[in-house]
Order: structure tokens, then C-alpha cells, then sequence
């Protein structure tokens, strides 16, 4: 089966620029996650979603961070204005369900650099 | 704040020796996973033990789990210069669904 598709593999903006990223989850999978990586850290939950609703969304920054899941598949994170500390790489990841004992399976992440 | 906690955060060895990783944890769990990053890549799912196992083995990983002290342990046998990567632990809070928080990671590098 193909993985689960980000885009684009790297970003590099100005501190105040906006930026958005894209996730297309394997198909079939219901549940769809965002997470924050910084580097030489654990990966930090943004946002979950099951279909296109959202299940928890109460680490990301709201007032800078937006996410939706049209449609219940593909999915976008936008960060409006950048401020330098959101430099990390950002994961998305997709689950067949949001029962537990379902593994996630990962993108190879965007990684983001605010200067 | 981190559900979990590895120890150590970097492990350094030589090939065909084993590596051991500890991972603690606050909360009650319904499981705890093991995965698995390679330098600028996804992570990677490894192995899934439910909070009524004690150990768990999937080729040279074996995991055990204990509730009663909060801990699990991921040992990789006869490790290979391919296993350098970092290992992370990740737990799912009681009645949280499939919400899963990582731990810091432990950082291993494996010498030829």
C-alpha cells in the first residue's frame, strides 16, 4: 500500500509569513494526526482527526495554527504568522481507526525553518 | 508535559551487542507502542504490547511491560549498523482513544 504522502519535504519562510502544509493519509485510514517535532525531540500531538471532524485539538496554537480535513482524506495545516520557535519538522500520520491498538503510520514529515 | 520518558536518551555500541531502552510513564495506559526514526524520515511502528501483557517479541525486539511500576523496556538483540536510529516509546491515556504521546526518544548509534 503507499504511505502516507506530505508535501513539500522542506520550507524555509520569514518570522510573520504564513505557510501551509499537505497531507494525503493511506487509503481506507479514518484517522488522521498532526505532529510537531522539534529538534531532538518526541513528536508532540498538534491535532486529531476522525473523518473530517476533530477529535482533539488541544495543543495547537489556535490563534497562529489551523488545520482541516475536507472530505475525510486529505488534509492541511497552515501556521499564520510563523513565529521562529514553530521551526520544526511537522509529521502527519494516518490510522485505519481511532480504537487503540491501532498503529500509526507516519510521512516523512515537512520540515520547517522560520528565520 | 511527556507521558513518557526514555532512559537512556543516547546509547552508543558496538555491532552484535544488545541494546536496551527504558521508557516510564505517568498514567494508566491501554497500551504502550514502540517506533522506530531514521535521520530526517517518519517514524516507524515497531511493536504494540497491551497493557495485560508482560512481553511481547517480534524478531530480535523483545518488549515487556511493567503496569505496576509505570516501565517498559525495548531490548534489540545482536544489534546491526542498519538498527542506528532513535527509538521512541508512546503511550495512549485511559479512555483517550488512539491519542498517543511520545516520549524524547533514546538516540542508539550502532558501530560497525
Amino acid at each position: 500500500e503507499a504511505g502516507v504522502a506530505q508535501s513539500p519535504r522542506y520550507k524555509i519562510i520569514e518570522k510573520r509569513q504564513s505557510v501551509a502544509f499537505w497531507c494525503n493519509p493511506i487509503s481506507g485510514h479514518a484517522t488522521l494526526y498532526w505532529y510537531q517535532q522539534i529538534l531532538g525531540q518526541g513528536p508532540k500531538l498538534l491535532i486529531q482527526f476522525q473523518n473530517n471532524g476533530v477529535v482533539d485539538d488541544s495543543q495547537l496554537p489556535k490563534d497562529r495554527f489551523s488545520a482541516e480535513r475536507l472530505k475525510g482524506v486529505d488534509s492541511t495545516l497552515k501556521i499564520q504568522p510563523a513565529k521562529l520557535e514553530d521551526s520544526a519538522v511537522y509529521l502527519c500520520a494516518s490510522s485505519s481507526h481511532s480504537s487503540y491498538n491501532s498503529p500509526l503510520h507516519f510521512g516523512n514529515g515537512t520540515r520547517l525553518t522560520v528565520t | 508535559s511527556q507521558q513518557g520518558e526514555e532512559d537512556p536518551q543516547a546509547l552508543s555500541i558496538q555491532e552484535g551487542e544488545n541494546a536496551t531502552m527504558n521508557c516510564s510513564y505517568k498514567t494508566s495506559i491501554n497500551n504502550l507502542q514502540w517506533y522506530r526514526q531514521n535521520s530526517g524520515r517518519g517514524l516507524v511502528h515497531l511493536i504494540l504490547i497491551r497493557s495485560n501483557e508482560r512481553e511481547k517479541h517480534s524478531g530480535r525486539l523483545r518488549v515487556t511491560l511493567d503496569t505496576s511500576k509505570k516501565s517498559s523496556s525495548l531490548l534489540i538483540t545482536a544489534s546491526r549498523a542498519a538498527d542506528t536510529a532513535s527509538y521512541f516509546c508512546a503511550t495512549d491515556r485511559n479512555n483517550a482513544g488512539n491519542m498517543l504521546t511520545f516520549g524524547g526518544g533514546t538516540r542508539l548509534m550502532v558501530k560497525p
